[in-house]
């Protein structure tokens, strides 16, 4: 069973740091490409950034770029998103999402990230 | 960029049947899109990916009383018998590689009440 669990996500203050992961389990996260997807409260979803499935080529959304860096650890199977110089705007949930040809097809459950003094 | 546009907000009786609407920009008109439902408090699941000329392959899991089509820049995800589990937040979203830049945009998301 295809499964993505999100972790990391916590309280921090404005300018501060985070690193969520994203720990996948009934596929290998090298055989896929990824993507990170926030969704502020009470709005939709927001692309954040994508890591493609040798991890050379990765993108980022113009509203992080700089700011957030996507990697992962096939050893360890997991996506990683590192976050700095947090905004009030970054609060969300962060999803993490496996992309194949089908689409974003699996989702995990999310991780709150809220920015706030 | 391709532009996703949703109504915000739709209705259906228990037991009927209802088109949701994903539009796209014009000039972006034959772009494949994805379709995601969002229950209340829980994570997006992928429900069907839907082209240009109406072909669509669903998810894991996805009843047949889901169905997708297209007309033009418009895809729509039709919803059979509803159910009161079906009452959800529905994303249309797209992904794309643009110049060697790689994205996903999504629709603004419609709210699906079943009366």
């Amino acid at each position: 069973e295809v499964q993505l669990v999100e972790s990391g996500g916590d309280l921090v203050q404005p300018g501060g740091s985070l690193r969520l992961s994203c720990a996948a389990s009934g596929f290998s996260v090298s055989s896929y490409e990824m993507n990170w997807v926030r969704q502020a409260p009470g709005r939709g979803l927001e692309w954040v950034s994508y890591i493609s499935s040798s991890g050379a080529t990765k993108q980022y959304a113009d509203s992080v770029k700089g700011r957030f860096t996507i990697s992962r650890d096939n050893a360890k199977n997991s996506l990683y998103l590192q976050m700095n110089s947090l905004r009030a705007e970054d609060t969300a949930i962060y999803y993490c999402a496996r992309l194949s040809t089908r689409g974003s097809d699996y989702w995990g459950q999310g991780t709150l990230v809220t920015v706030s003094s | 960029l391709p532009v996703l546009t949703q109504p915000p907000s739709a209705s259906a009786l228990l037991g009927a049947s209802i088109n949701l609407t994903c539009t796209l920009s014009s000039e972006h008109s034959t772009y494949t899109i994805e379709w995601y439902q969002q229950r209340p408090g829980r994570s997006p699941q992928y429900i069907m990916k839907v082209k240009s000329d109406g072909s669509h392959s669903k998810g894991d899991g996805i009843p047949d009383r889901f169905m997708g089509s297209s007309s033009g820049a418009d895809r729509y995800l039709t919803l059979s018998n509803l159910q009161s589990d079906d009452e959800a937040e529905y994303h249309c979203g797209e992904s794309h590689t643009i110049d060697g830049q790689v994205g996903l945009v999504f629709g603004g998301g419609t709210k699906l009440t079943v009366l």
